[in-house]
């Protein structure tokens, strides 16, 4: 059964730093990875999409990179505004299966 | 820029009530689908939905719940008779080819069964 772990649990940070945030899944056969935020009691905004083939994507300040075999995700978010505060879950989806599969989240505060 | 739209936005209802949660997914979407989120957990998987049946559903998704995707436009969860347990966020995603593409996700609808 795939696992997914987002470490750490809630990070908080100055405005203008770089930081990582980081995803893990047990199970390495996986199709893709997809980068969401989370607004506090909203819906989910995707933000990245990796494909399984793929080793990074970037959108913007945000880069998101993907080690399939060893089963780790990470999304780096350059120079971080207060508007950045927000949850973001990582999610993978097995090849020939419908379900995102969800880490529980980071929780990202940027202090102005 | 298409979005998903779900229906209500807060919906309360007394346990062993029936509930009907609206969706309208992204317009040229194939493939529809239901998450639900219990407050303080992970997004966890319901059902997915394709050519007017369930492709995939999950051990949650028992016999209380119910897909339909009564016109060309809308796509609704029912759940039959509510338990406390039931109580959470649930939200809708649509996408347009099953693997390669993002799922878009809705608002959600946060249901509380008393």
């Amino acid at each position: 059964k795939q696992e997914v772990t987002q470490i750490p649990a809630a990070l908080s940070v100055p405005e203008g730093e770089n930081l990582v945030l980081n995803c893990s899944f047990t199970d390495s056969a996986i199709y893709n990875l997809q980068w969401f935020r989370q607004d506090p009691g909203k819906g989910l905004t995707s933000l990245l999409l990796i494909q399984s083939s793929q080793r990074e994507q970037t959108s913007g300040r945000l880069n998101a990179s993907l080690d399939k075999s060893s089963g780790r995700s990470t999304l780096y978010i350059a120079a971080s505004q207060p508007g950045d505060s927000a949850t973001y879950l990582c999610a993978v989806k097995k090849g020939g299966s419908e379900k995102l599969v969800f880490g529980k989240g980071t929780k990202l505060t940027v202090n102005p | 820029e298409p979005e998903v739209t779900q229906t209500p936005s807060h919906q309360v209802t007394q346990m062993g009530q029936e509930v009907i949660l609206r969706c309208v997914p992204i317009s040229n979407h194939l493939y529809f689908y239901w998450y639900r989120q219990i407050l303080g957990q992970k997004v966890e998987f319901l059902v997915s939905f394709y050519n007017n049946e369930i492709s995939e559903k999950s051990e949650i998704f028992d016999d209380q719940f119910s897909v339909e995707r009564p016109d060309g436009s809308n796509f609704t969860l029912k759940i039959r008779s509510t338990k406390l347990e039931d109580s959470a966020m649930y939200f809708c995603a649509s996408s347009g080819y099953r693997e390669r593409e993002t799922q878009y996700f809705g608002p959600g609808t946060r249901l509380l069964v008393l």
